[in-house]
């Protein structure tokens, strides 16, 4: 299957800085790219849709300014949080589509991020 | 709104146990269903992808199945391995068009643990 690459896959950073976590497809052109967050013991939480070249979408409840996302290829798209406090703590999952097919996503490794 | 539900929520079988994993959906109005595995701190790795139109799908040791009338899928694991312990999760993803495309709805997982 496809291959997509997240990075860093661990960071801790001090509260009130901002975090950036880069998600790559390797071998394919991704149209659209998801952010998930999953809090321990518990499913993928969907954060927001990214589309190359145009503004995210986020879902009900996330916020945009403290989330910023941009996708300005077809094969990276970043996540920014901003300002982070130890609330932001979680594990961060993305994931892409090339467009095609049976909307076939591939999912990254995971970035598992602390805030002290 | 799309809810998926998966039951068990978690699972203890001894090894070379054959064994089945169900998800439930609440709307029948799927473009394709997807079964993912989790290992503990990692990102997700597709098993099996079952589209609308058909019933089932197979992989090695793997069989997935849909009754996307009955608002079910199935996992069946055959002769299970210590190495098959992981999270599983099911996903769906909506009919195309409108503001849910290509959005995964993900059930909360079931556990397994398959002991020597």
């Amino acid at each position: 299957g496809a291959v997509v690459s997240q990075h860093p896959s661990r960071v801790i950073c001090k509260s009130g800085t901002s975090v950036k976590i880069e998600c790559r497809s390797l071998d394919f052109q991704a149209t659209t790219m998801f952010w998930y967050r999953q809090f321990p013991k518990k499913s993928l939480m969907l954060m927001a849709t990214s589309n190359e070249g145009s503004k995210a979408t986020y879902e009900q409840g996330v916020e945009k300014d403290k989330f910023l996302i941009n996708h300005a290829s077809l094969t990276l798209s970043t996540l920014t949080v901003t300002s982070a406090h130890p609330e932001d703590s979680s594990f961060y999952i993305c994931s892409a589509w090339g467009g095609e097919g049976p909307y076939e996503q591939y999912f990254g490794p995971g970035t598992r991020l602390t805030v002290t | 709104k799309q809810e998926v539900t998966q039951i068990p929520a978690a699972l203890s079988v001894p090894e070379g146990e054959n064994l089945v994993l169900n998800c439930s959906f609440t709307d029948s109005a799927i473009y394709n269903l997807q079964w993912f595995r989790q290992d503990p701190g990692k990102g997700l790795t597709s098993l099996l992808l079952i589209q609308s139109s058909q019933r089932e799908q197979t992989s090695g040791r793997l069989n997935a199945s849909l009754d996307k009338s009955s608002g079910r899928s199935t996992l069946y694991i055959a002769a299970s391995q210590p190495g098959d312990s992981a999270t599983y999760l099911c996903a769906t993803i909506p009919s195309a068009g409108g503001t849910s495309y290509g959005k995964l709805t993900f059930g909360q997982g079931t556990i397994l643990t398959v002991h020597p």
